[in-house]
């Protein structure tokens, strides 16, 4: 049974580009959260996916977008980069299940961002 | 608001006993986890703590008290696998989840 994964595991880009990254959820999951964690903090929620539509936001500008395909998997979009997007960028998903909490969300490995 | 609180960094012996605390305020409350993540990995689910008390996973206990919106995670017989971040995190609806900074634990012989 495959966990959350994410892609790609790292990434350089130069400010002002835009980038896509990817998370397909565990198996049996629906609901898909992404989270941008700097160094030594903890992970900052930036928005949730569940049914295709955004149904949380944090509080992140309209820079960062994000979609939800039919099969549950998402993307996280981040238009004109900022130096101070550099980050690790963590998919988090969740969803109800046989023997675990509806609640829990087990992360992937995250994709490391440099933006130079 | 929102708010969570724990320890930045905490140091303790191995095969000792420690105890990481976590306060948080929030309006709307569903339970509390506890993560572990160390250096360079994602975040790993430990416990989720819905009604107050104690909850015992092996060697990792975490306890609640909602109206005293506190929590901690109890670690015994540490072994220095166990030097790790360590996140406190509540639900507060709509499966929304607000992260602590982490407490980053030391664990030395």
């Amino acid at each position: 049974d495959a966990g959350v994964t994410q892609s790609p595991t790292h990434l350089i880009k130069t400010r002002g580009q835009q980038v896509t990254l990817r998370c397909s959820p565990k198996s049996g999951h629906d609901t898909v959260s992404w989270y941008q964690q700097a160094l030594g903090q903890g992970p900052q929620f930036i928005f949730q996916y569940y049914e295709e539509e955004e149904r949380q936001r944090g509080n992140f500008p309209d820079r960062f977008s994000g979609h939800q395909f039919p099969n549950y998997s998402s993307e996280l979009n981040v238009n004109a980069l900022l130096l101070g997007d550099s980050a690790l960028y963590l998919c988090a998903s969740s969803g109800v299940g046989l023997a675990e909490n509806q609640e829990t969300q087990y992360f992937g490995p995250g994709t490391r961002l440099l933006v130079l | 608001g929102q708010n969570i609180d724990q320890p930045t960094e905490m140091t303790a012996t191995e095969g000792a006993i420690v105890q990481i605390n976590c306060t948080y305020q929030t309006s709307g409350f569903n339970g509390l986890f506890w993560y572990q993540q160390h250096a360079g990995e994602a975040p790993t689910f430990l416990s989720y703590n819905v009604l107050d008390g104690l909850e015992e996973k092996g060697r990792f206990s975490s306890f609640l008290s909602r109206s005293k919106g506190y929590s901690y995670l109890l670690l015994k017989e540490l072994q220095m696998k166990d030097s790790a971040s360590y996140l406190c995190a509540f639900s507060g609806g709509y499966q929304k989840v607000t992260f602590g900074t982490g407490t980053k634990l030391q664990v030395i012989p």
